[in-house]
């Protein structure tokens, strides 16, 4: 199993660009969530979703719209990158019934 | 909402020494506190956790220690080794609230450091 990946790695947008990063998980998770880690203030979720077709928000939401069509896939999507926005992107997943979250490895996004 | 603060937020440890950082919580009804260890340009890993029906748990060099009543948690980490530095955070949830949802908030991170 790859477990959880994230697509790209790294990525530079101008401000108002449009992008969508790609998270998979191939342990056919339930529940898949996106945070950011912002320095000093440690892992704020984003969005989450407890199954294909549903989605939820979570803390710090706006400026972000997320999808879950197949259970595999979990994209986020930001419709007009702002420099706020700059920050590492974590995607997230785990079993129903089961607490421990999975991991990717992160998405490093700067907006100019 | 629920607020969790975590304490120091760096660290430096000799080899073989302990080390232990501290995390308190807000919400008297969170019940689930895992820590997770993130390495440099990783995602991080969940290493240890604790529900609110037991008061401390153990893992070969790492234990977490749980005090309802003063609504606070610590991980303790023995014998540390260069191969535990790392961040590490600490966070907590509701289970029976969140349920199917990932509703975890984490503390700021801790930056521990080994020397040799």
């Amino acid at each position: 199993n790859a477990g959880v990946t994230q697509t790209p790695k790294f990525q530079v947008l101008k401000t108002g660009q449009s992008m969508t990063l790609q998270c998979a998980q191939d342990m056919n998770h339930e529940y898949m969530s996106w945070y950011r880690q912002d320095p000093g203030m440690g892992l704020r979720l984003i969005h989450y979703s407890v199954g294909a077709g549903i989605t939820d928000q979570g803390e710090v939401p706006n400026g972000y719209n997320v999808s879950r069509s197949t259970t595999e896939d979990f994209p986020l999507r930001l419709l007009s990158a702002a420099p706020s926005q700059t920050s590492v992107y974590f995607c997230a997943s785990r079993r129903q019934g089961a607490q421990t979250q999975y991991f990717g490895p992160g998405t490093r996004l700067l907006v100019l | 909402g629920e607020n969790v603060e975590q304490h120091p937020s760096t660290l430096s440890v000799q080899e073989g020494d302990s080390a232990v950082i501290k995390c308190t919580y807000s919400d008297s009804a969170s019940n689930y506190f895992p820590w997770y260890k993130q390495e440099l340009g990783k995602g991080p890993q969940l290493i240890i956790d604790i529900r609110s029906n037991v008061g401390e748990k153990k893992d070969q060099r790492i234990a977490v220690t749980l005090n309802k009543t003063a609504k606070h948690f610590s991980l303790h980490i023995t014998e540390t080794q260069p191969e535990d530095s790392a961040v590490y955070f600490c966070a907590a949830s509701n289970v029976i609230l969140t349920g199917g949802g990932n509703k975890l908030t984490f503390g700021t991170g801790t930056q521990l450091k080994v020397e040799l």
